[in-house]
């Protein structure tokens, strides 16, 4: 079984510049979230779709993140402009459904991006 | 005051020994409770979850909830240096939101 797909894996960018991350979850998979991670912490979600439905999103800074899912199956998430403390490692995950006694999720390698 | 709160670390055990793994969290409406681990530069993966009071064990690993306490941990036993990462206590509220921990830094010493 394929797992999520994440690209790219890393990316340098100046500070005010614009990116993209893109995510493929597991087949199937209803759930997908992005989560963003800085050094030393654990990871904070930004935002989770239920298939091409947002479930939450308080946590995304929306004057300069986005995220779509479109048609419920993958998923990009943009950063228009970048500051430095954008710096962090961006993860998507994905779960079969998103019930209370459901917490496994299936995180893919990550997007390393660098704001300098 | 964080929702999910965990020692940073480094915690460093001897192989074989065991490693105790705390977790705290603020929510008393929280259901569900699971541990992540870690590798350097890796992504989370699931190792244990755990949804009633008590203790449940897996292999070398038990999880154990105490939900008037807002308490959760986890036991390696005989630690082995490949279990060194980092251990994400997480946290379902009932808004179905999964909240981290920043994680706990394990290190078994060979």
């Amino acid at each position: 079984e394929a797992g999520v797909a994440q690209s790219p894996r890393y990316k340098i960018i100046e500070k005010r510049q614009s990116v993209a991350f893109w995510c493929n979850p597991i087949s199937g998979h209803a759930t997908l979230y992005w989560y963003q991670q800085i050094l030393g912490q654990g990871p904070k979600l930004l935002i989770q779709f239920q298939n091409n439905g947002v479930v939450d999103d308080s946590q995304l800074p929306k004057d300069r993140f986005s995220a779509e899912r479109l048609k419920g199956v993958d998923s990009t998430l943009k950063i228009q402009p970048a500051k430095l403390e954008d710096s962090a490692v961006y993860l998507c995950a994905s779960s079969l459904v998103a019930g209370l006694n459901t917490g496994e999720l299936f995180f893919g390698e990550g997007s390393r991006l660098t704001v300098l | 005051q964080k929702e999910v709160e965990q020692n940073s670390g480094p915690l460093s055990v001897p192989e074989g020994a065991i490693a105790s793994l705390n977790c705290t969290y603020s929510d008393r409406g929280s259901q569900s409770f699971f541990w992540y681990r870690q590798y350097s530069g890796k992504s989370p993966e699931l190792i244990m979850s755990i949804y009633s009071n008590g203790d449940k064990e897996d292999g070398r690993f038990t999880a154990q909830l105490n939900k008037a306490s807002q308490y959760v941990s986890l036991l390696i036993r005989d630690s082995q240096p490949s279990d060194s990462a980092t251990y994400l206590c997480a946290v379902k509220r009932s808004s179905y939101k999964l909240i981290f921990g920043s994680g706990t830094r394990l290190l078994v010493r060979p």
